[in-house]
């Protein structure tokens, strides 16, 4: 069980446009999704928390105009990162919690994102 | 806010040999503490957790402690293999921030384990 993907496992694409990343919780119910991204050999940096059907919490520092985030379903959140550019190259990772314990957070496989 | 603290940055072993990783939190209130393991190019996995109202909890050659009253916890792996190399994050979260569980991270360990 806990089991979270992610789609599409790496990207490439040109500057100025749009990608989206999909996050799912394919075995049980995410009441919470996490976005982080993470640069090489560094930690995992929270951008923004989401809740199904309200907006999302953005960190500190983060754009939400950047970076947006629907979690329009209790196993789906998408990120899209609009406007891409060559800074925005890094690892994207989600996570959900939602189980019936409390505070776990399982991670999907993590989005490689490169903008040339 | 909760600060985590993760030393050394790597940690070379023999195989066979046990590793201890050692973190540190600030925040008193903080009652949950998961170890994650991720390897390169991969999510983090979910190796362990403890919740405060424990002292030590295992799993296999995994086990945890948790010292509350020094603020700090521990990931001890026995019988290390070669497949154990990887970075290991571990992280703390407070339920009462109203935060939805938000983890604090630390920033990670390499554990080398040589064949």
């Amino acid at each position: 069980g806990a089991v979270v993907s992610q789609h599409p496992s790496w990207v490439i694409c040109k500057s100025g446009t749009s990608v989206k990343i999909e996050c799912r919780s394919l075995d049980f119910q995410a009441t919470t999704m996490f976005w982080y991204r993470q640069f090489p050999k560094q930690s995992l940096m929270l951008m923004a928390t989401s809740n199904e059907g309200s907006k999302a919490t953005y960190e500190q520092g983060v754009e939400k105009d950047k970076f947006l985030i629907n979690h329009a379903s209790l196993t789906l959140s998408t990120l899209t990162v609009t406007s891409a550019h060559p800074e925005d190259s890094s690892f994207y990772i989600c996570s959900a919690h939602g189980l019936a314990g409390y505070n776990e957070q399982f991670f999907g496989p993590g989005t490689r994102l490169t903008v040339l | 806010g909760e600060n985590v603290e993760q030393h050394p940055s790597t940690l070379s072993v023999q195989e066979g040999d046990s590793a201890v990783i050692k973190c540190t939190y600030s925040d008193s209130a903080s009652n949950y503490f998961p170890w994650y393991k991720q390897e390169l190019g991969k999510g983090p996995q979910l190796i362990i957790d403890i919740r405060s109202n424990v002292g030590e909890k295992k799993d296999q050659r995994i086990a945890v402690t948790l010292n509350k009253t020094a603020k700090h916890f521990s990931l001890h792996i026995t019988e290390t293999q070669p497949e154990d190399s990887a970075v290991y994050f571990c992280a703390a979260s407070n339920p009462y921030t109203g935060a939805n569980s938000k983890l604090t991270f630390g920033k990670g360990i390499t554990l080398s384990v040589r064949p």
